[in-house]
């Protein structure tokens, strides 16, 4: 059983929408902050938003702030992303993952998904 | 331009050892800790190392982390053919109030 799966990728036009969706499995997901992260071809790891366990708290990467909003349904054990007004350099693999540690300066990302593709293209 | 600086590329011959640098501030490495990641592109990042020196169950004594600091390095010894991937640093940046990966280094084991 793959704890984290990720779905809801595809191609899209510039200005478009996606809404990436997280389906966690085997663990307590509501005990759990959740971050996404993008690969961008020919690109490193960029880190994209990070949600609280309860959903209280968000931070955004200065380049989808405004665009993206990251949101959970614990009763779903699933993660959001919404991505609006998408660009081309949005065009990556993005990956959902848990995120440990008692505060910002303890985190770390620990399960990952396999990743879902974005493409931004007319 | 990434907050944490790595170098683009190491390389080794198998079975020796390679240290990949992770160089920040103090808003992001100097007061806060640091974990290693290994990426192979198309498959999920894997944890290496957190806290700067711990790691997680099931990643060999091969891989070690250290900080001083305002940097950070990675160790592996023993360098296998599948170690081959790119490695990324990262932490939390107190004035970016942002997660911030390094550039990634990508180890060639020749």
């Amino acid at each position: 059983q793959v704890p984290l799966v990720e779905s809801g990728g595809g191609v899209v036009q510039p200005g478009g929408s996606l809404r990436l969706s997280c389906a966690a499995s085997g663990f307590t997901f509501r005990n759990y902050g959740m971050q996404w992260v993008r690969h961008a071809p020919g690109k490193g790891l960029e880190w994209v938003a990070i949600i609280w366990h309860d959903g209280s708290n968000q931070y955004y990467a200065d380049s989808v702030r405004g665009r993206f909003t990251i949101s959970r349904d614990n009763s779903k054990n699933t993660l959001y992303l919404q991505m609006d007004n998408l660009r081309a350099e949005d065009t990556a693999v993005y990956y959902c993952a848990t995120v440990r540690g008692s505060s910002w300066s303890l985190w770390y990302f620990d399960v990952w998904g396999r990743g879902t593709p974005v493409t931004v293209s007319s | 331009q990434s907050v944490l600086t790595q170098p683009p590329s190491v390389s080794a011959a198998p079975g020796q050892k390679v240290t990949i640098s992770c160089s920040g501030s103090s808003s992001n490495i100097g007061n806060n800790y640091l974990s290693w990641y290994r990426h192979l592109p198309g498959t999920a990042p894997k944890l290496l190392i957190y806290e700067n020196n711990k790691r997680p169950s099931g990643i060999p004594d091969r891989f070690s982390g250290s900080k001083s600091d305002t940097s950070a390095t990675l160790g592996i010894t023993g360098l296998q053919t599948g170690d081959e991937a790119d490695y990324y640093c990262g932490t939390w940046d107190n004035s970016l109030s942002a997660w911030v990966f390094g550039g990634g280094t990508k180890l060639t084991v020749l």
